[in-house]
């Protein structure tokens, strides 16, 4: 099987402005969840989305959302963009959403606010 | 912010050694995955141990977990120098918490040729 899908790979934005990135799972996964990646921060959990339904929510402004389509594939959108969100944006995928399974994780968008 | 610590931060060995690194965790687990990640690339998926399980191995890898102590540790044996990445503990916690992780704050292995 193909293995967890992350579009665009890099990505250069200004301040202000709003930034749409992409994930597509595992095929047959239902369970898609996305992280950030900072030196400062480290990993930390923004959002999982499973049979299209927000699951959880880390602790990130509004400006951070998210969404899931019927066949899976995942969007993570950024509003108003500030300097602090340059990071390596990460997307897992899981087969379910007990807790209890293996994610997967794709290689990372990363993005740069200028 | 993160579950727990890694310890240590960095780690620096030659080739044929082994590297032991430690994980703590604040809260119960359903259980502890340990991943690794090359100089800013995607995780890799490496070991998943249950909170029921006490060790794990895998191929050169084995990873112990005491609940008790709310503490994980890795074992690479025969290390090799492909092996110098960043290693991460991440836990899972029950079903509400669906498949979310917390990780830890990693450690850089570098394994000298």
């Amino acid at each position: 099987k193909a293995g967890v899908t992350q579009t665009p790979r890099y990505l250069i934005k200004t301040r202000g402005q709003q930034v749409t990135l992409s994930c597509s799972p595992i095929s047959g996964h239902r369970s898609v969840s996305w992280y950030q990646q900072t030196p400062g921060q480290g990993l930390q959990f923004l959002f999982e989305y499973f049979s299209e339904t927000q699951r959880n929510k880390g602790n990130f402004p509004g400006r951070f959302s998210g969404r899931q389509f019927s066949n899976s594939r995942s969007e993570m959108n950024v509003s108003t963009l500030e300097l602090g969100d340059s990071a390596l944006y990460l997307c897992a995928s899981s087969l379910l959403s007990y807790g209890g399974e293996t994610q997967y994780f794709g290689p990372g968008t990363r993005l740069l606010v200028l | 912010s993160q579950q727990g610590e890694e310890d240590p931060q960095a780690l620096s060995i030659q080739e044929g050694e082994n590297a032991t690194m430690n994980c703590s965790y604040k809260t119960s687990i359903n259980n502890l995955q340990w991943y690794r990640q090359n100089s800013g690339r995607g995780l890799v998926h490496l070991i998943l141990i249950r909170s029921n399980e006490r060790e794990k191995h895998s191929g050169r890898l084995r990873v112990t977990l005491d609940t008790s102590k709310k503490s994980s540790s890795l074992l690479i044996t025969a290390s090799r120098a492909a092996d110098t990445a960043s290693y991460f503990c991440a836990t899972a916690g029950g079903e509400t918490s669906g498949s979310r992780l917390t990780f830890g704050e990693g450690t850089q292995l570098t394994v000298n040729p």
